[in-house]
């Protein structure tokens, strides 16, 4: 597709379980993050990858959040033993440059995730 | 405080109207700055990219970045019912990957 895809575009889970939030950038994009928006806010960052390489996760809010991009394409989000506080909209970006301010950011439509 | 304030709104005007957002921040290295757009329950749309000071105009949106006064603006002109979204602004300085978004500003333009 044209466009960043994310799937599921809405999770609910209980307490506990764990959740797995997929994202698919735009082909041939380098650069790829996610971000963090709860309801009335902006989004905040979380982490980014460079190709395969994650270069910065200190956004993750705690080590049950991980994410990996195993060949530089599809990332995976993960949260383990979801909390209520953990209810929030999971956006993907990717950018085609190496240093990502150097261009723009393209969002995906997000993973609404509700934690019961 | 934050380092990108953005009022939250609910900004109401009339179609037709001019709007004017804006943003400020606290970063003095702050050079890239973004403008998104995002309708309910979707993902930011990308508006306008700017790289330092100066106007950028595209269609009917423009964007100012103040550098002296750490303010950014988006004008909207000839605002349309479609236009109704939250506008949010992101900035990130040279060399960081991690742009800073505002809350992002509550838009209704009312036909």
């Amino acid at each position: 597709g044209a466009g960043v895809s994310q799937s599921p575009r809405y999770k609910v889970a209980k307490r506990g379980q764990d959740v797995a939030l997929r994202c698919d950038p735009i082909s041939g994009h380098v650069s790829l993050f996610w971000y963090q928006q709860a309801l009335g806010q902006g989004p905040e960052f979380l982490t980014y990858f460079q190709n395969e390489a994650q270069l910065d996760k200190s956004g993750l809010p705690s080590d049950r959040f991980f994410a990996e991009r195993p060949e530089g394409s599809v990332s995976t989000l993960k949260i383990q033993r979801t909390q209520q506080e953990d209810s929030a909209v999971y956006l993907c970006a990717s950018s085609l440059m190496e240093v990502a301010n150097t261009g723009e950011l393209f969002f995906g439509e997000g993973s609404r995730l509700t934690v019961l | 405080q934050k380092e990108v304030e953005q009022d939250p709104g609910p900004l109401s005007v009339p179609e037709g109207a001019i709007v004017s957002l804006n943003c400020t921040y606290s970063n003095s290295a702050f050079q890239y700055f973004m403008w998104y757009r995002q309708y309910s329950r979707k993902g930011p749309e990308l508006l306008m990219y700017t790289y330092s000071s100066g106007n950028k105009e595209d269609g009917r949106f423009t964007a100012q970045v103040d550098k002296s006064s750490k303010y950014i603006s988006l004008f909207i002109r000839d605002s349309q019912p479609s236009d109704s979204a939250t506008y949010l602004c992101a900035m990130s300085d040279r060399g960081t990957y991690k742009y800073i978004f505002g809350t992002g500003t509550r838009l209704k333009v009312l036909a």
